[in-house]
């Protein structure tokens, strides 16, 4: 059983829906991430909360709204999203968000936009 | 250029073979590096920690060059089990950065 739960684990929407991914950690954790998988790309770092703060931004487009309500809990709000959108999204955390701690990853939420 | 970089493969190898895998960053200000393992349609899991002085756990060795800015892997005694898709990832405080991965695929 991971320490990282992600729902909804697929999830299809159309481009004028909103919807939220959600992710909780039972680690004890004090940072949270949130990647984004496509094929055959890297992975890519989306946001970075340490402390409920965020930290990190990597220019993501404001249709992306992460919200971090405590240690344990985040959620990527979803909103007019585009067909190039759909993906693998992966939350993750570590123990404190230093520069020497693994990275424990949730199993993923698959999105298709339509 | 891609800030962490790596052959994707793919490598299809034979029960018991040696395998090496590379990787190399581009920001010299990186602070730890890590192999992680993605098995098909899951999340990546930690595979091991490169240190300086390179380390091995069990078939498994890692190198770090940090003036070549270069990391390797190396797989000795290739199991079917160890198929699977093999992520650099280079950490600069909060910011982990992944290559795109290097698919394995080992044949009896």
């Amino acid at each position: 059983e991971t320490g990282v739960t992600q729902t909804p684990r697929h999830l299809v929407m159309g481009m004028t829906n909103k919807k939220s991914l959600k992710c909780e950690q039972h680690l004890g954790h004090n940072a949270m991430y949130w990647y984004k998988q496509s094929a055959k790309k890297p992975l890519e770092l989306m946001f970075v909360y340490n402390f409920k703060e965020q930290t990190e931004n990597n220019s993501v487009p404001s249709r992306f709204s992460p919200e971090c309500p405590n240690s344990s809990h985040l959620f990527l709000h979803l909103h007019t999203l585009q067909p190039e959108d759909s993906a693998l999204y992966l939350c993750a955390s570590s123990p404190s968000g230093s520069n020497t701690g693994e990275l424990f990853f949730g199993e993923g939420s698959r999105l298709t936009v339509l | 250029r891609k800030e962490v970089e790596q052959d994707p493969g793919p490598f299809n190898v034979p029960e018991g073979a040696t395998v090496a895998f590379n990787c190399t960053y581009s920001n010299s200000a990186s602070q730890s590096f890590f192999w992680y393992r993605q098995d098909c349609r899951k999340e990546p899991k930690l595979l091991m920690s490169v240190y300086s002085s390179g380390n091995e756990d069990g078939r498994f060795t890692a190198q770090l060059n940090r003036a070549s800015q270069y990391i390797s892997l190396l797989i000795r005694d290739s199991k079917l089990s160890d198929s699977a898709t093999y992520l650099c990832a280079v950490n600069n405080y909060n910011d982990m950065r992944f290559g795109a991965g290097t698919r394995l695929t080992v044949k009896p």
